[in-house]
């Protein structure tokens, strides 16, 4: 059962640079979500995707743009990356309304560092 | 808004003995979902036990249950029988449960580290 695949798992950027960040779910879930964690803090969210084709703001939004390409599919950009944007992202799936017991399911984890 | 507040940065637990994780929270959501994650060193997360704002009985999982007391907003977890596989990071998160989707909300965590 391969769940949340995140790709890549590590990468560098130099400030400036443009990179995506892959998630697929095959779980069959109506919801995607990305987060960041930084050290000695929590995750955050960045922007989520209640179902395929609507994407919304999460805590942390800025410097982020994502793309729900279908049901299985979202995509996390970093259009020119900061150094801190320095952090662990984390894919999340999960299907809320089937019913109210619905932990979310995680990727993980990508470690991106921009220098 | 909704907000989780951890304040035990780091616990320590004598192997076999119980120990339990504060987690305090507030909403102005009437439903809600309460949920305990697991951080290995390796870093994946790891879903423990779920607790929903109506539910009358505390959530067991194994040796982990969550001590949940709506009227002080808290929802500890407890870990009976540690086992040193139990070192790790524990978050303790909520969401909405209205709506389209159930967007996280996590505390800042609490390192727990079991002793031999």
């Amino acid at each position: 059962n391969a769940g949340v695949t995140q790709t890549p798992k590590f990468q560098v950027l130099k400030t400036g640079q443009s990179m995506t960040l892959q998630c697929a779910q095959d779980m069959n879930h109506n919801s995607m979500y990305w987060y960041r964690q930084d050290p000695g803090m929590g995750l955050r969210l960045i922007y989520y995707s209640a179902s395929e084709g609507t994407t919304d703001k999460g805590e942390v939004p800025n410097g982020y743009n994502v793309s729900r390409l279908n049901k299985r599919e979202f995509s996390l950009r970093l259009e020119s990356a900061a150094p801190s944007q320095t952090s662990v992202y984390f894919c999340a799936s999960g299907n809320p309304g089937r019913t109210l017991n619905t932990e979310a399911f995680f990727g993980q984890g990508t470690r991106l560092t921009v220098v | 808004a909704q907000k989780i507040t951890q304040t035990q940065p780091g616990m320590f637990v004598q192997e076999k003995e119980a120990v339990t994780l504060d987690c305090t929270y507030d909403t102005s959501d009437p439903s809600y979902g309460l949920f305990w994650y697991k951080q290995p060193s390796s870093g994946e997360m790891i879903f423990l036990i779920y607790q929903g704002s109506y539910d009358q009985q505390n959530a067991t999982e194994g040796r982990y249950s969550l001590n949940f007391q709506k009227a002080r907003k808290s929802a500890n977890l407890v870990i009976s029988a540690s086992q040193l596989g139990d070192s790790a990071m524990y978050f303790c998160a909520m969401s909405p449960n209205m709506g389209s989707a159930r967007q996280l909300t996590f505390g800042s965590g609490t390192q727990l580290t079991v002793l031999p």
